[in-house]
């Protein structure tokens, strides 16, 4: 089956730099690439995803890329601020299972103003 | 609009008693799925259903655990026993089905078994 690894399981930044979270999947099938946002006791949410037809997708200060040769793919944070503290998941999905996701450990994001 | 519901958003209860968590989905998702919460093992997926129908149990942790869907607006899961190992959030979370991607979580029931 799918196996998502997360790194760093920490990270924190001043605010204004950047922050980039790596997750890795180990089943070249899969084809649709998730982020959630998860703030401190509220429910995970989605704040970008891609596909695997597209090497890269922007939304405002939030990027992601996706190698699929490597099987990884990261979410790029730049201009932090401080509302940008949260955990953040990784997921990835294979085709035909009803939209199961397989979700990364999180990484534990820390903007300090 | 609504999102995903789910109550009770607190449960305690002492180790041994029956625990039911209740989830309705988004008005016309036809794919929920139960999810545990924990700092230990992360986000785990316990089962999902797509049109009532389970498809996927294999993350339910043992037979303590069971989950049903009668009908489209209404999922339970239930633990009977409750153990304290079992103290989590438990997430639903609820999708369009085939014609979409994105996952909508509800609140989360936060359970805690003494």
């Amino acid at each position: 089956g799918e196996n998502v690894e997360q790194h760093p399981s920490t990270l924190s930044v001043q605010e204004g730099d950047s922050a980039v979270i790596k997750c890795t999947y180990s089943d070249s099938a899969s084809n649709y690439f998730p982020w959630y946002k998860q703030e401190l006791g509220k429910r995970p949410q989605l704040i970008i995803d891609i596909r695997s037809n597209v090497g890269e997708k922007k939304d405002q200060r939030i990027a992601v890329t996706l190698n699929k040769t490597a099987k990884h793919f990261s979410l790029h944070i730049t201009e932090t601020q401080p509302e940008d503290s949260a955990v953040y998941f990784c997921a990835a999905r294979r085709p035909n299972q009803g939209g199961k996701l397989i979700f990364g450990q999180g990484t534990e994001l820390s903007v300090k103003p | 609009d609504a999102g995903v519901i789910q109550s009770p958003r607190h449960e305690v209860t002492e180790m041994g008693q029956e625990v039911t968590l209740r989830c309705k989905p988004i008005s016309g998702h036809n794919s929920l799925f139960w999810y545990r919460q924990t700092m230990m093992r992360g986000l785990e997926l316990l089962i999902y259903f797509n049109n009532n129908v389970p498809i996927d149990d294999s993350g339910m942790p043992e037979d303590r655990f069971s989950a049903k869907m009668p009908n489209a607006s209404f999922s339970t899961l239930k633990i009977q026993p409750s153990e304290p190992r079992d103290s989590a959030v438990y997430f639903c979370a609820s999708r369009l089905g085939l014609a979409g991607d994105t996952q909508y979580f509800g609140p989360g029931t936060r359970l805690t078994v003494l």
